[in-house]
């Protein structure tokens, strides 16, 4: 087991469905990401909670909305999405910044997305 | 701005040593990272370097900073199949009171008998 579990691990969808991509981590950390891995791409950081406040939100498309209800869980929701957004999703979860803090992120496997 | 740069792919022959080269922009950068994705798998911390450091050394692999160049470099000694799988490396800006790392597209490794 990673600490930190993603599920479903593969989804299909089509543009019109709704459906959410759940996060749930065992580490006892206080922030949580969602990053877009696409293919021959950097890894996109999508949202950013600390302490179950939403601190970042990279220009994402409102048609992913994410939702943290406790330090354990993240969601990202999603609806009437495009083929573009077809990727990996990842989640992590992570201390917040403080000494001896290293800044190390802590992943799930992904939950691999395809739209059509 | 904040950009990580590394090349994309990288062939090695079993047993050779391999080099995987990363350029960073962020000079307030306090840490640097090389994460291994294996395939179907998310990343996972190989190692990392404090920015006051030119040089960090675990068994097979050895991490190589020029902070003036804003180069990182990981060697990984006596390459084996197992090694295969994309290698990323990240820095992270002094921002905020999180962990906001920001990575490269990541390097493919494939090592060949």
């Amino acid at each position: 087991e990673t600490g930190v579990t993603q599920t479903p691990r593969h989804l299909v969808m089509g543009m019109t469905n709704k459906k959410s991509l759940k996060c749930e981590q065992h580490l006892g950390h206080n922030a949580m990401y969602w990053y877009k891995q696409s293919a021959k791409k950097p890894l996109e950081l999508m949202f950013v909670y600390s302490l179950e406040e939403r601190v970042e939100n990279n220009s994402v498309p409102s048609r992913f909305s994410p939702e943290c209800p406790n330090s354990s869980h993240l969601f990202l929701h999603l609806h009437t999405l495009q083929p573009e957004d077809s990727a990996l999703y990842l989640c992590a979860s992570s201390h917040l910044r403080r000494s001896p803090n290293t800044g190390e992120l802590f992943f799930g496997e992904g939950s691999r997305l395809t739209v059509l | 701005g904040e950009d990580v740069e590394q090349s994309l792919f990288l062939s090695v022959r079993e047993g050779d040593s391999s080099v995987i080269n990363c350029t960073y922009t962020d000079s307030s950068s306090t840490y640097l990272y090389w994460y291994k994705q294996e395939p179907g798998a998310g990343l996972q911390l190989l190692t990392y370097i404090f920015s006051n450091m030119d040089m960090k050394q675990d068994q097979r692999l050895t991490v190589l900073l020029n902070k003036k160049d804003k180069h990182l470099s990981l060697r990984i000694a006596d390459t084996q199949t197992g090694d295969s799988a994309i290698y990323f490396c990240a820095e992270i800006p002094i921002s905020g009171g999180y962990n906001k790392l920001i990575f490269g597209a990541g390097t493919r490794l494939a090592v060949h008998p």
